[in-house]
This record gives C-alpha cells, sequence and structure tokens, in this order.
C-alpha cells in the first residue's frame, strides 16, 4: 500500500528567510503524481504544487519549488521568502492516477517569525 | 479554479439525532466526490468515495450505516450522520474531482464542523 511520511511535526522559520519541508513516499509504481497542499486556520485546502512522476524536471510556482528524488522517493517543498502568510499546516500528499483517491501525510505546521 | 461549496458550514446538533451535510460544485459537473473527516491538528482521512448514480465506497472501518453518502446529481453529494454521538464531533471535508481534468485535481470544500452535545 502507498504512504506518505512527513516527519517533522512542527517547523518555525524567519519571515523572508528559506525553508524546506520534508515528505517522503512509498509505492510501487512508476507512474503517479505527488502534491504539496497548504491548510491555514481557516482550513481550507489549498494546493500548492504538483509533480508528475514522469517529468524529471522539478516542479515550481512562484516561490514555491520541490525536490523530486524519484529513486529516494523524496519529495521535500523550498519556501522562499517566507511571508507571514505561508503559516499553515502543509500536507504531502500522493495519488497513483487521475481516477485514484489522493492519500495524505500527517502533515508539517509551519511557523512564520516576524 | 472550480468551486466547491459545504452547507452548514458548522452545525451543533444533541446526541442521538442525524444531521446532513451538503457538498456542492458550483461551476462544474463532478461525477466522483470525495468525504474526508478531519480531527484537530490531524491529517485528513478519508472516509468514503461518491459517484455519482451509485453507491458509494467506504474506506475500511467507516461504518456505512452511520454515515450515509448519497451522490444523486452531478453537483451535489450528502452526508448524514445518523444517530451522532459525541465522538463523532470533527471537522468534515468534502472535495470534488473535475471530470475534464487530465491529472489528478480535487476541489476542496470550505468544511463544516460538527459539534454533537
Amino acid at each position: 500500500a502507498q504512504t506518505v511520511t512527513q516527519s517533522q511535526p512542527e517547523m518555525s522559520v524567519q519571515e523572508a528567510e528559506t525553508v524546506t519541508l520534508s515528505c517522503t513516499y512509498d509505492t510501487s509504481e512508476s507512474d503517479y503524481y505527488l502534491f504539496w497542499y497548504k491548510q491555514p486556520p481557516s482550513r481550507q485546502m489549498i494546493l500548492v504544487i504538483r509533480q508528475e512522476a514522469y517529468k524529471q524536471q522539478n516542479a515550481t510556482e512562484n516561490r514555491f519549488s520541490v525536490n523530486f528524488q524519484k529513486a529516494a522517493k523524496s519529495f521535500s517543498l523550498k519556501i522562499s521568502d517566507s511571508q507571514l502568510g505561508d503559516a499553515a499546516m502543509y500536507f504531502c500528499a500522493y495519488c497513483m492516477n487521475r481516477d485514484d483517491k489522493i492519500i495524505f501525510g500527517k502533515g508539517t505546521r509551519l511557523h512564520i517569525l516576524p | 479554479g472550480a468551486v466547491v461549496s459545504q452547507h452548514p458550514s458548522r452545525v451543533i446538533c444533541k446526541s442521538g439525532t442525524s444531521v446532513k451535510i451538503e457538498c456542492r460544485s458550483l461551476d462544474f459537473q463532478a461525477t466522483t466526490m470525495f468525504w474526508y473527516r478531519q480531527f484537530p491538528k490531524q491529517s485528513l482521512m478519508l472516509m468514503a468515495t461518491s459517484n455519482e448514480g451509485s453507491k458509494a465506497t467506504y474506506e475500511q472501518g467507516v461504518e456505512k450505516d452511520k454515515f450515509l453518502i448519497n451522490h444523486a446529481s452531478l453537483t451535489l453529494s450528502t452526508l448524514t450522520v445518523t444517530s451522532a454521538h459525541p465522538e463523532d464531533s470533527s471537522f468534515y471535508i468534502c472535495s470534488a474531482r473535475d471530470p475534464t481534468s487530465t491529472v489528478p485535481e480535487q476541489y476542496f470544500g470550505p468544511g463544516t464542523r460538527l459539534t454533537v452535545t
């Protein structure tokens, strides 16, 4: 069965600094999708970034980028120039294909220090 | 992006009563919707997958007779918590899949906070 592991329950970063959130996963599939979701205090789930496993190039969305290491089954999220609005729970997630359910990690709570 | 709404946003009910939560896709037709439960400071736990016009598929350990899911139209799925008890108090989130997307794309509702007294 596929699993997603986030080993950092909480992290803190100074405003304007860079922070990296870790995620590892386990799967026997060769094609799949990985996601990072943000859940702010409002609890609305927001898609931050998506990576397709067949693409070697790391996905980037403005200040957010991933380091996708397929062989190591690692998928970390880097947030550059951290802002107060980045404070939230961040969930790493996996999905096998378009029609499959999404499996979430336990989450990392990110605190931004002013 | 696509919008998914949930109603109500919060509800308080007495133990033993039933409560219905609605999940609507506002600007697309969703053949598949998902229901999650989230305890405080925890991750989302998938409860069931709801397919329009057919029975929901429940995850292991989820009581299908207690959490009734109906997906009667392409824009509406409902979760009914029957004979609610305090331990059913939780945050319930739905999501809907856009069938026109070529990649897995789920849009999440804002969630419903259920408190059973």
